[in-house]
């Protein structure tokens, strides 16, 4: 098994290109998740997945829109990139039944100028 | 949700147990202890978890207090792989949003 993978794993954008973060598991878990990391500092939700067909906001939603493509796969959209949103970018998911482990893919790091 | 504090960042000796302490006074009945670690660059990883009871698993062991406003992760032999950021959460029963505060980094020395 892969767990959870993420595409690009780094990327460089100039201030409004718009660009889709990939991410894909291969665990059949139900629910996905997004993730930011600012250097020194923890991990803030972005959108989550509870099920495949649902997805709700999470803590800094704004500038970001999220697609659950199918149970597999959750992608996350920026529309207009701004410079606030240079950080690393994590995707997550789990099994309803281990709802406490969350497994997380290697990151996107992204750079907007 | 109950808030968690931890000290910044702590050293210990390889072979050496680490011990590191978190406060969350405010926990309620119905909410678990997580403890997650980070690793330079790679994403969190799970690694205990726990309610009341103490727990042990094949990476570490959780104790918490008997009042639960207070817990301790331990691993047993710390190794130099052990070095990463390590984070307590709490959260109530299978609320899955999880709230990364910034942890601790624990240093493992040689």
């Amino acid at each position: 098994n892969a767990g959870v993978t993420q595409t690009p794993k780094f990327q460089v954008l100039k201030t409004g290109q718009s660009m889709t973060l990939q991410c894909a598991q291969d665990m059949n878990h139900n629910s996905m998740y997004w993730y930011r990391q600012d250097p020194g500092m923890g991990l803030r939700l972005i959108y989550y997945s509870a099920s495949e067909g649902t997805t709700d906001k999470g803590e800094v939603p704004n500038g970001y829109n999220v697609s659950r493509l199918n149970k597999r796969e959750f992608s996350l959209r920026l529309e207009s990139a701004a410079p606030s949103q240079t950080s690393v970018y994590f995707c997550a998911s789990t099994d309803p039944d281990r709802f406490y482990e969350q497994y997380f893919g290697p990151g996107t790091r992204l750079t907007v100028t | 949700d109950a808030k968690t504090t931890q000290p910044t960042s702590m050293d210990c000796a390889e072979g050496r147990a680490a011990n590191l302490p978190c406060n969350h006074s405010t926990i309620s009945g119905n909410e678990y202890v997580y403890w997650y670690r980070q690793i330079h660059s790679q994403g969190p990883q799970y690694i205990i978890h726990g309610l009341k009871n103490n727990e042990t698993n094949e990476m570490a062991s959780l104790i918490i207090t008997e009042d639960r406003k207070s817990s301790t992760l331990i691993l047993p032999h710390a190794t130099l792989r052990d070095t990463a950021v390590y984070y307590c959460i709490v959260r109530g029963g299978s609320n899955y949003k999880l709230t990364f505060g910034k942890g601790t980094l624990l240093t493992v020395n040689p």
